[in-house]
């Protein structure tokens, strides 16, 4: 079965400086997809990133990248110049090429201090 | 254009009680996921409707849980005799293909909330 860790279950930021949120996950498959996503308290999910396992580049959008290390199934999420809107619950997903059967981490809930 | 909408945003109920909660996706879009988020926790898959195709109920977590999608639109995920444990958020997520590839991505609704008194 696939499980996705995320070890940090919160994580404070000062505005305009950079955190980094980590992710792991377990899996047998070659082919899979990897997701961050954001939960601000309006509950909506809101999709930040996402990284194709057969891609070594890491997707960067804006000011959010990852570091993808696919033999360490290792997937963090980097913030630049952190926003007071950043603040939210941050999950990272792990879903196999084939499937539509998304696996979420527990979140890390990320605080952003003026 | 309108997101996923969820009814209600949130129900109390009492334990015994049958609950239905609704989701409104994203117009055209094919494929529809129900997944519970339980305090604390990350998101878990509940079942997924594609198109005309049977749907994945994989993830219900017991037989008291059911979903159904008319029309291939609105989706109705019904809880038969509500329990303390069943309280969580369930979030409603819709996407265009269902597909499996990375450009299909979900669109959350905001959920709804249950507490089961």
């Amino acid at each position: 079965a696939q499980t996705v860790t995320q070890s940090q279950p919160e994580m404070s930021v000062q505005e305009a400086e950079t955190v980094t949120l980590s992710c792991t996950y377990d899996t047998s498959e070659s082919d899979y997809y990897l997701f961050w996503y954001k939960q601000p308290p309006s509950r909506q999910m809101i999709l930040v990133i996402r990284q194709e396992a057969y891609k070594q580049q890491n997707a960067t959008e804006n000011r959010f990248s990852v570091n993808f290390q696919k033999a360490a199934k290792s997937f963090s999420l980097k913030i630049s110049d952190s926003q007071l809107g950043d603040a939210a619950m941050y999950f990272c997903a792990y879903r196999r090429w084939n499937n539509n059967d998304m696996r979420f981490g527990a979140g890390t809930r990320l605080t952003v201090k003026p | 254009g309108a997101g996923v909408s969820q009814s209600p945003s949130n129900k109390v109920t009492e334990k015994g009680k049958d609950v239905e909660l609704r989701c409104d996706p994203i117009s055209g879009h094919t494929a529809l996921y129900w997944y519970r988020q339980s305090l604390g926790q990350g998101l878990e898959f509940l079942i997924y409707f594609q198109g005309n195709s049977a749907p994945d109920k994989s993830g219900l977590p017991s037989d008291r849980f059911s979903a159904e999608r008319t029309g291939g639109s609105v989706s109705t995920l019904t809880i038969q005799r509500t329990q303390q444990e069943d309280s969580a958020v369930y979030l409603c997520a819709s996407s265009y293909l269902g597909l499996a590839d990375i450009t299909d991505t979900q669109y959350f609704g905001p959920g709804t909330r249950l507490t089961v008194l």
